[in-house]
């Protein structure tokens, strides 16, 4: 079946310091691939998202590359600040129907001053 | 823009009550909206997706008369959780979207959480 799976968190870092946090993915098919993101008390919001190997997504300084080769979709920030401290998701989709989304666990970051 | 309520943002029931959760879209229509539980540290899991007009269409395992889903307009759609029992309490989350022809991108609304007693 279709599957999201990513790293445990939580992710505890200092402020500016390099992100990653990975996501790798099981589909029958080319999915597109998202990351969204959850404040404190919000709901998930879209950070970024490809729809074919190789694309890059990018937003508010996180990027992404959809790799068809190693089922990857890492997320990654250059310098992180303590106002991403967030819950990320990594998810899948399918074109047509409904667009469906199969979410991962989700990755906690806590950032640091 | 794109703003996605829920109501209320918790509650607490006791075992064998009926619960009504709301899921509006505030500043847009929204002719499919999908209702997701969450459990703690895990996935958000899809439960159904309804449709504006039209019954919902419920995912593999989830129960459709005990979560009885209504989308009886272009900007709410409710999920009922009947003769609720502990087993039930978890986080719902609903998200919509614009329309079928529309980009991929669901919009969430902040989630409701659910303790029963």
């Amino acid at each position: 079946g279709n599957s999201v799976t990513q790293m445990e968190g939580p992710v505890t870092l200092s402020e500016e310091a390099f992100l990653t946090i990975n996501c790798t993915y099981t589909a029958t098919g080319y999915p597109s691939l998202f990351w969204y993101v959850q404040y404190p008390g919000e709901g998930l919001q879209l950070l970024l998202k490809a729809t074919k190997a190789d694309d890059k997504g990018s937003n508010k300084g996180f990027e992404a590359t959809y790799r068809k080769e190693t089922t990857s979709f890492h997320l990654e920030k250059g310098s992180v600040q303590v106002s991403d401290s967030a819950v990320y998701f990594c998810a899948l989709s399918f074109s047509g129907g409904y667009n469906k989304l199969i979410f991962g666990a989700g990755t906690r970051l806590a950032v640091h001053p | 823009g794109a703003v996605v309520s829920q109501h209320p943002s918790w509650v607490i029931c006791k075992s064998g009550t009926s619960v009504k959760i709301e899921c509006r879209s505030l500043d847009f229509q929204a002719t499919t909206m999908f209702w997701y539980r969450q459990f703690p540290k895990q996935s958000l899991m899809l439960m159904a997706t309804s449709n504006e007009g039209s019954k919902a269409t419920y995912e593999q395992g989830v129960e459709k008369d005990k979560f009885l889903i209504n989308h009886a307009s272009l900007t709410l759609s409710t999920l009922t959780v009947t003769s609720a029992h502990p087993e039930d309490s978890s986080f719902y989350i609903c998200s919509a979207r614009y329309s079928p022809g529309r980009s991929y991108e669901q919009y969430f609304g902040p989630g409701t959480r659910l303790t029963v007693t």
